[in-house]
């Protein structure tokens, strides 16, 4: 069974920085992409980023390139987010997201439940 | 990248069919066959109901299908039942390598 437990949210003022993580276990982490989703609270989805299943390849939502970073351990079946610079706008639920495939354009498929993030003062 | 457009809402009567539109651009929908649905009831995580425009994963009923003209992909619902009331929304690849979602859409069995 495919399980993806993200951790590392909580509250960060704004400009401040987080490292999220995703434990994955229940499939074969390395030759998949992966994906970060966000859902601010009573909002929809938002796309955050995309990284390919040997990692060198890694795409990011217009509103966080810049000032996120996406990375994965193989090692370790877990996939990261660095963010930093944050702000009001990047409190959210984060969801950590198994692709259909290894490339970027393999559609998001699997969610974990998320991992809430919140930016204030 | 704009969001997707979806009808903020729809709903229908058990055993009804119900169609949730989602539209997009040249940039996005209209040229990838990459368009996939996500069903989300409240306070859980969303689910894969449609990918590739329409193809379902194991386990999602066949009164799910999908398809796409043109900028436009719609979901339809067959056969509706209360366990069908949840958000839905849409999301394509995109020209620029990242992925797009609709704003969502509140499907209510009346």
């Amino acid at each position: 069974e495919v399980q993806l437990v993200e951790s590392g949210g909580g509250l960060v003022q704004p400009g401040g920085s987080l490292r999220l993580s995703c434990s994955a276990s229940g499939f074969i982490f390395s030759i998949y992409a992966m994906h970060w989703v966000r859902q601010a609270p009573g909002k929809g989805l938002e796309y955050v980023s995309t990284i390919s299943s040997n990692g060198a390849t890694t795409y990011y939502g217009a509103s966080v390139k810049g000032r996120f970073t996406i990375s994965r351990d193989d090692s370790k079946n877990t996939l990261y987010l660095q963010m930093s610079s944050l702000r009001a706008g990047d409190t959210a639920v984060y969801h950590c997201v198994k692709g259909l495939g290894g490339m970027v354009v393999s559609a998001i498929g699997y969610w974990g439940r998320g991992t809430l993030v919140t930016v204030s003062s | 990248q704009s969001a997707l457009t979806q009808p903020p809402s729809v709903s229908g009567s058990p055993g009804q069919s119900v169609t949730i539109s989602c539209t997009g651009t040249s940039s996005d929908v209209g040229p990838y066959n990459r368009v996939s649905w996500y069903q989300q009831p409240p306070g859980t995580a969303p689910k894969l109901m449609i990918y590739e425009v329409s193809y379902r994963p194991s386990g999602v009923p066949d009164r799910f299908s999908g398809s796409k003209s043109g900028n436009t992909a719609s979901l339809t619902i067959s056969g509706l039942q209360a366990e069908d009331e949840a958000d839905y929304y849409c999301s394509s690849y995109t020209s620029t390598s990242t992925w797009v979602f609709g704003g969502g859409t509140k499907v209510t069995v009346l």
